[in-house]
């Protein structure tokens, strides 16, 4: 089944307490982006990558790394969290020539 | 500035009646428009597309409609089914670059039985 996969899906953590986000992606996507969801702000996107060691920043990148070394992986690194980054996020992928975009299920982070 | 908007924030239609969802866009360069709906606790899934060299675009009960010189895209739902009750955001992006889309904040619709 394609899917795109992210863990963990629920997460309570502290200020400061590095912490990573998987997303793993099985439908050979060149494309990932990682997306935040706040209330009345929608979808806004953090990082995306075009293709492996490939990535650039979104529209809120400050605070967050990403890396791209396999294809099908898109970690989310939050290296000192704080509380203006709990949120949902999500991970997404899609394939060359299309904007079609697949999500994963979510991540729900609170930082403490 | 938010290139993309989706100005209300929540409808509500009876089963059966048509549901208009809205958004407009500010960036000229935009060439290509989704729209995504959302269940909660589950991921954005893509509904409907439509590219800048068509007006409209149907799938079943969905159709886009793109008025490019008013920078505006519509979505209608017929008839309005009560699982169609979910999030939706407008999206677009341009020059087919998936990489680079930008959502609007999303309509709550909600389908009365």
């Amino acid at each position: 089944e394609a899917q795109v996969t992210q863990n963990p899906r629920y997460l309570i953590t502290v200020t400061g307490k590095k912490l990573t986000v998987t997303c793993s992606q099985n439908m050979n996507h060149e494309y990932m982006s990682w997306y935040r969801q706040d209330p009345g702000l929608g979808l806004r996107q953090i990082y995306y990558s075009m293709n492996v060691e490939v990535t650039d920043k979104g529209d809120v990148p400050e605070g967050y790394k990403v890396s791209r070394k396999e294809k099908r992986n898109f970690p989310l690194i939050l290296e000192s969290p704080s509380p203006n980054q709990t949120s949902l996020y999500f991970c997404a992928s899609s394939g060359w020539g299309t904007d079609t975009q697949y999500f994963g299920p979510g991540t729900r982070l609170t930082v403490l | 500035d938010q290139q993309v908007k989706q100005n209300s924030p929540s409808l509500s239609v009876q089963e059966g009646r048509i549901s208009i969802l809205n958004c407009d866009y500010t960036n000229s360069m935009f060439d290509y428009f989704l729209w995504y709906k959302k269940y909660p606790a589950e991921g954005p899934t893509f509904l409907i597309s439509i590219s800048s060299i068509k007006d409209k675009n149907e799938d079943g009960r969905f159709t886009v409609f793109l008025n490019k010189s008013a920078k505006h895209l519509s979505l209608h739902i017929v008839p309005s089914q009560p699982g169609d009750s979910a999030v939706y955001f407008c999206a677009a992006s341009g020059n087919t670059n998936a990489g680079k889309s930008t959502f609007g904040d999303g309509t709550t619709l909600t389908v009365k039985p």
